[in-house]
């Protein structure tokens, strides 16, 4: 049973333009959103998280949308650049934070010039 | 560099063989957590640890996956008789406490002959 499904796979966005990334989950008792970046041979990293007592969080050109009742997140990178293109994963916890992350499967954005 | 480190980066192993990697955490980070990859899914937890203690296996870490964390500090993970299935990235991440970001390595790359 996935828990956190996330699309699309992979997604192409010209420079300059907006990706989005969507993910759902299904455990209403997730209460920590986080979002990691990773780009070939190396391991994720944390990029931006949000807790669903807010319904947005913005950290420079990445956004976090968060949409409790529809139990649905989405990452938007504003002004896309070639140096964004890269994996992301989002992910989602229990409360307490004593079990571990479940991940999505991932989208491989490919931002082009 | 202060953050996590793994080792070896890759290992190529014939089937059958044993392996061990070794994850050393950011220094003072309690919370040690093991995590598998393969090609195009997100990470999936395999166990974790509170200083020494292991307190969480997934069912995915079979009898032949051992784990440990001696000292609180660094930590192994031996797979015995390997097989083609456990070709894979290992991944080790750390957290200063409950609930904190987990802060990955890159990884150790697996690859069974």
């Amino acid at each position: 049973q996935q828990q956190v499904k996330q699309s699309p796979q992979s997604l192409i966005v010209q420079k300059g333009g907006i990706s989005i990334i969507n993910c759902a989950y299904e455990n209403t008792a997730f209460d920590y959103f986080p979002w990691y970046q990773q780009f070939p041979g190396k391991g994720p990293a944390l990029l931006i998280a949000i807790r669903p007592d807010v319904s947005e969080k913005k950290e420079g050109r990445f956004t976090i949308s968060f949409n409790k009742s529809a139990k649905q997140f989405s990452l938007h990178i504003m002004d896309s650049q070639p140096g964004d293109s890269a994996t992301y994963f989002c992910a989602a916890r229990p409360p307490s934070g004593n079990t571990p992350l479940v991940f999505g499967k991932g989208t491989r954005l490919s931002v082009i010039a | 560099d202060t953050g996590v480190s793994q080792d070896p980066r890759h290992k190529i192993t014939k089937r059958g063989q044993n392996v061990t990697f070794r994850c050393d955490p950011i220094s003072e980070h309690n919370r040690l957590y093991w995590y598998r990859q393969t090609l195009g899914q997100g990470p999936e937890f395999l166990t974790y640890f509170q200083n020494e203690a292991q307190l969480e296996k997934s069912r995915l870490l079979s009898d032949r996956f051992s784990a440990e964390r001696p000292k609180g500090s660094f930590s192994t993970l031996e797979i015995q008789r390997t097989e083609q299935g456990d070709s894979a990235m290992y991944l080790c991440a750390s957290s200063p406490e409950v609930g904190q970001p987990q802060h990955f390595g890159d990884g150790t790359r697996l690859s069974i002959l």
